[in-house]
């Protein structure tokens, strides 16, 4: 069956420097892939969409990879503050399959 | 504003006791779904549905009914709760079902079953 793991549960780093999330998926091929930024409590707010040709998106300081060799997206945070400490969640759709999400990483910034 | 609303936000009742969590958005979205988050466990859909009176299973539909008679609501049912449906729930909606469109979820409904 179809799986997309996010191999860290938890990420500290220090505030100002790249925070690197990675979402790893097996046993298909997804068209899209997704990120979400989860608040403790709240629903999950979407962050970005990347697709199966790109390579690369970028938003403000966001950005995110798709490698479909590695089977593998990496979303980055440039010059991270204590603001973007949360859960991230990726989640991706292959084919007619609905949308899978990842556990998620918690991310702490640490001032 | 564009929004997912859901009600409640919390709820404690006791097993076997029918309750059932509304969901509405204004986006005029064809596609809605309901997921259950546990803690290790991560997002698991429950139920979708791509348009009104169209619904299917998601992962973990067991426990659960909804309906679709209006492209705005989707409620979730819990005819007989269990406790091991204690968990935090989301409704989501996108236009479509296709994964290039972002789900818009709405704040989650916090369900304690004794």
């Amino acid at each position: 069956s179809q799986k997309i793991e996010q191999n860290s549960e938890a990420l500290n780093i220090q505030e100002g420097k790249t925070a690197t999330l990675t979402c790893n998926y097996t046993n298909y091929s997804p068209a899209y892939l997704q990120w979400y930024r989860q608040d403790p409590g709240r629903g999950p707010v979407f962050l970005l969409l990347i697709r199966e040709n790109e390579k690369e998106k970028r938003k403000e300081r966001l950005k995110v990879t798709f490698d479909t060799t590695l089977k593998q997206s990496l979303f980055h945070i440039t010059a991270s503050q204590p603001a973007d400490s949360a859960t991230y969640l990726c989640a991706s759709v292959g084919g007619n399959t609905p949308l899978v999400f990842g556990k998620g990483t918690r991310l702490s910034v640490i001032a | 504003e564009a929004q997912v609303t859901q009600n409640p936000r919390y709820l404690i009742t006791v097993t076997g006791k029918k309750l059932t969590v509304t969901c509405s958005q204004n986006m005029n979205h064809e596609y809605m779904s309901w997921y259950r988050q546990d803690p290790g466990l991560g997002l698991r859909q429950i139920y979708y549905s791509m348009n009104v009176e169209v619904t299917d299973k998601g992962d973990v539909p067991e426990g659960y009914k909804v309906s679709r008679k209006e492209k705005r609501n989707f409620p979730l049912i819990l005819e007989s709760p269990s406790p091991n449906q204690t968990s935090l729930y989301f409704c989501a909606s996108t236009p479509n079902q296709g994964g290039n469109q972002p789900q818009h979820f709405g704040d989650g409904t916090r369900l304690s079953i004794l």
